[in-house]
């Protein structure tokens, strides 16, 4: 069993690009998570899909990000015209739907540099 | 809402010495989740041990258990035995089974050293 996968590992962009990372959960697990975790912190949670539905949104998840999960498989996170403030790392997690899935696994996480 | 509060930035121990790290939290839902995870400075968050709020045992994994004082609203970890490799940042986490049921909102995180 394979864990969460994401890609790519580091990213360093300039201000004002775009950028978009990949998450691919464990297979068959229904929900995915992303996360964000500046210098210090915890995670924060930014949305949530279950399957292809997008459920909830943090009011952190500004209209420059935009998050997907096509098919209910892999997810896709945008940064539109990156900011400095954008710098972070970027984890995705998943998690099955069953009765007493409550864990949630996560990847190596994505990190990203704004210059 | 939900908060979570660990209030230790910094832990150093002598390995083979048992550690407890701190964490009290605040909600108003009646049902809940606590969680523990390890992030080694790889940066992945490795899950550790999960106590319900209605559980009326305390959670133990191996070298693992969850220290759960409802009334105190704690969730310490105790790690038995301490091991070079249990060096990391752990964080507690919380997750409401009503209203944002799905996220899960995490302390600041507790630094833990085990010293040879």
């Amino acid at each position: 069993d394979t864990g969460v996968s994401q890609n790519p590992r580091h990213k360093i962009t300039k201000r004002g690009q775009n950028v978009t990372f990949r998450c691919d959960p464990i297979s068959e697990h229904n929900r995915l998570y992303w996360y964000r975790q500046t210098l210090g912190q915890g995670p924060e949670f930014l949305t949530y899909f279950q399957n292809e539905a997008q459920l909830e949104k943090s009011r952190l998840l500004s209209d420059r990000f935009s998050a997907e999960r096509p098919k209910g498989s892999f997810s896709t996170l945008e940064i539109q015209r990156t900011e400095q403030g954008d710098s972070a790392m970027y984890l995705c997690a998943s998690s099955p739907l069953r009765r007493g899935g409550h864990e949630q696994y996560f990847g190596p996480g994505t990190r990203l540099t704004v210059t | 809402a939900q908060k979570i509060t660990q209030t230790q930035p910094g832990m150093f121990v002598q390995e083979k010495e048992a550690v407890t790290l701190d964490c009290t939290y605040d909600t108003s839902d009646q049902s809940y989740g606590l969680f523990w995870y390890k992030q080694p400075s790889s940066g992945e968050m490795i899950f550790l041990i999960y106590q319900g709020s209605y559980d009326e045992q305390n959670a133990t994994e191996g070298r693992y258990s969850l220290n759960f004082q409802k009334a105190r609203k704690s969730a310490n970890l105790v790690i038995s035995a301490s091991q070079l490799g249990d060096s990391a940042m752990y964080f507690c986490a919380m997750r409401g089974r009503i209203q944002g049921a799905q996220k899960l909102v995490f302390g600041q995180g507790t630094r833990l050293t085990i010293n040879p």
